[in-house]
C-alpha cells in the first residue's frame, strides 16, 4: 500500500464549478500536509499546507485534513480555466522528505 | 529573488551512460532535495543534502548519488543509465532554519532526462 493514495483522474469540470480533490494516507507519524499545483513543463508550487487536523482557507482554496479517517482534501471554489493543472497532495515523512500522491490532472473548461 | 534553477533542462542519453544534473537553490537556502517524477510512480524522494552532508535518502539503487557544495549548490549523478531512468528530475530547496517547524520546499522546473 502506498503511503499516500490519490485518484489520478483526469477530472474535467466547467468554469465556475466547485472542485473537490482527495487523498488518503496511511502513516500518522508526521503532522504537515500539503497541496502542490504543477503546470505542464513546470515544477510543483506550494498552494497550501496544514498542520495536523482542521481546515485552512486561502481565497478560493480550502484545505482540509481529517486525521481520524486519514483523509486530505482540497476544495476549489469558482474554478477558472487557469486552475487547469495537476494537483499533488503530500505529507511530511521525515524532516524535509515529502511523500506525494500520484497527482490529479484537472481541466477547467471555459 | 531568483528561484531554484536546474541545468540542463533537457537531456538525452543512451543506456549505460552516466549523467550529472545540477541544481542551484534559492539564495540562503541550505537544504536541497532531489525527486524523480514519472507517470507511473509519481514524485519519489531520492535524497536530501544539508551543509554538504546527505541527511536523508530514499529507496533508490546506488547508481543514484549526489553531493552538495559549500555554496549549497547540488549535483546528482546517475551511472549506468537504464531505460527506466527516463523521468523528470526535480530539485527543491528550503531555508531549513533550526527551530522552525515547517520548512517550505521550493521546486525548480526540473531536468527532463530521456534514456534511449
Amino acid at each position: 500500500q502506498k503511503e499516500v493514495e490519490q485518484d489520478p483522474g483526469p477530472l474535467s469540470v466547467p468554469e465556475g464549478a466547485i472542485v473537490s480533490l482527495n487523498c488518503t494516507y496511511s502513516n500518522s507519524a508526521f503532522q504537515y500536509f500539503m497541496w502542490y499545483r504543477q503546470y505542464s513543463r513546470k515544477g510543483p508550487e506550494l498552494l497550501m499546507y496544514t498542520y495536523s487536523s482542521g481546515n485552512k482557507e486561502d481565497g478560493r482554496f480550502t484545505a482540509q485534513v481529517d486525521k481520524s479517517s486519514k483523509y486530505i482534501s482540497l476544495f476549489i471554489r469558482d474554478s477558472q480555466p487557469s486552475d487547469s493543472a495537476t494537483y499533488l497532495c503530500a505529507k511530511e515523512t521525515s524532516g524535509s522528505r515529502l511523500t506525494f500522491g500520484e497527482g490529479t490532472q484537472l481541466t477547467v473548461n471555459p | 529573488k531568483a528561484g531554484v534553477t536546474q541545468t540542463p533542462r533537457y537531456l538525452i542519453k543512451t543506456r549505460g551512460q552516466q549523467v550529472t544534473l545540477s541544481c542551484s537553490p534559492i539564495s540562503g537556502h541550505r537544504s536541497v532535495s532531489w525527486y524523480q517524477q514519472t507517470p507511473g510512480q509519481g514524485l519519489q524522494f531520492l535524497f536530501e543534502y544539508f551543509s554538504e552532508t546527505q541527511r536523508n535518502k530514499g529507496n533508490f539503487p546506488g547508481r543514484f548519488s549526489g553531493r552538495q557544495f559549500s555554496n549549497s549548490r547540488s549535483e546528482m549523478n546517475v551511472s549506468t543509465l537504464e531505460l527506466g531512468d527516463s523521468a523528470l528530475y526535480l530539485c527543491a530547496s528550503s531555508l531549513d532554519t533550526s527551530g522552525q517547524s515547517y520548512n517550505e520546499q521550493f521546486f525548480g522546473p526540473g531536468t527532463r532526462l530521456t534514456v534511449l
